[in-house]
């Protein structure tokens, strides 16, 4: 099973709307990171949020971090259409280490 | 920086052929991770190395699939031989314990179609 669970698999908006994404994990985590994918790129870091930490803001992006509900929510507010793409949380279990552990993404589509 | 660099961008091959992509890091970067990335399967790690040292290739679906890193600026993931259900979009991606945190930097990716 997947330690990263995005939700919703797909969000459809209209431009200038807030699109809000979820991600849930299952062990403990040192931190936590959200990626974007472009259609046929490789995936771009936008934030990481440490497990003492519980909210970050980076721009119109905002990252809550729920230690106990292992969960965490991805903000975007006043979307774009260049905000259309997939994003992907991702877990680092421990300390020091270089691993993550990506989920399967949430498609988010910006109308205009 | 030219960020991670990876070639062929897309790769056709028949069924059986002995396929190698390539990958060299950000200069600087300690760890080096493949990843493959279908639908079904979403993306999935594959190997990754830390200093050049292969630490956890659990990943690696199968012998027919092996990866080296030679030296800290270049790594190869070889199939052989390829078979149809090895297409996928393969990434190379890199990061550097040094730089305070464990952010990947992915590269464009290879397109790898096995017919």
């Amino acid at each position: 099973s997947q330690q990263g669970e995005e939700d919703p698999q797909a969000l459809s908006i209209q431009e200038g709307e807030n699109a809000t994404m979820n991600c849930s994990y299952k062990t403990s985590i040192n931190n936590l990171q959200w990626y974007r994918q472009n259609s046929g790129r490789g995936l771009v870091h936008l934030i990481l949020i440490r497990s003492n930490e519980r909210e970050k803001h980076s721009g119109r992006l905002r990252v809550t971090l729920d230690t106990s509900k292992k969960s965490s929510s991805l903000l975007i507010t006043a979307s774009r259409a260049a905000d259309t793409a997939s994003y992907f949380c991702a877990t680092a279990l421990i300390q020091g280490a270089q691993k993550l552990v990506f989920g399967q993404g949430t498609r988010l589509t910006i109308n205009p | 920086d030219a960020g991670v660099i990876q070639s062929p961008r897309h790769e056709v091959t028949e069924m059986g052929q002995e396929v190698t992509l390539r990958c060299k890091p950000i200069s600087g970067h300690n760890s080096l991770f493949w990843y493959r990335q279908t639908m079904m399967r979403g993306l999935e790690l594959l190997i990754y190395f830390n200093n050049n040292v292969p630490i956890d290739d659990s990943g690696m679906p199968e012998d027919r699939f092996s990866a080296k890193m030679p030296n800290a600026s270049f790594s190869t993931l070889k199939i052989q031989p390829s078979e149809p259900r090895d297409s996928a979009v393969y990434f190379c991606a890199s990061s550097s314990r040094l730089a305070g945190g464990n952010e990947q930097y992915f590269g464009p990716g290879t397109r790898l179609t096995v017919t």
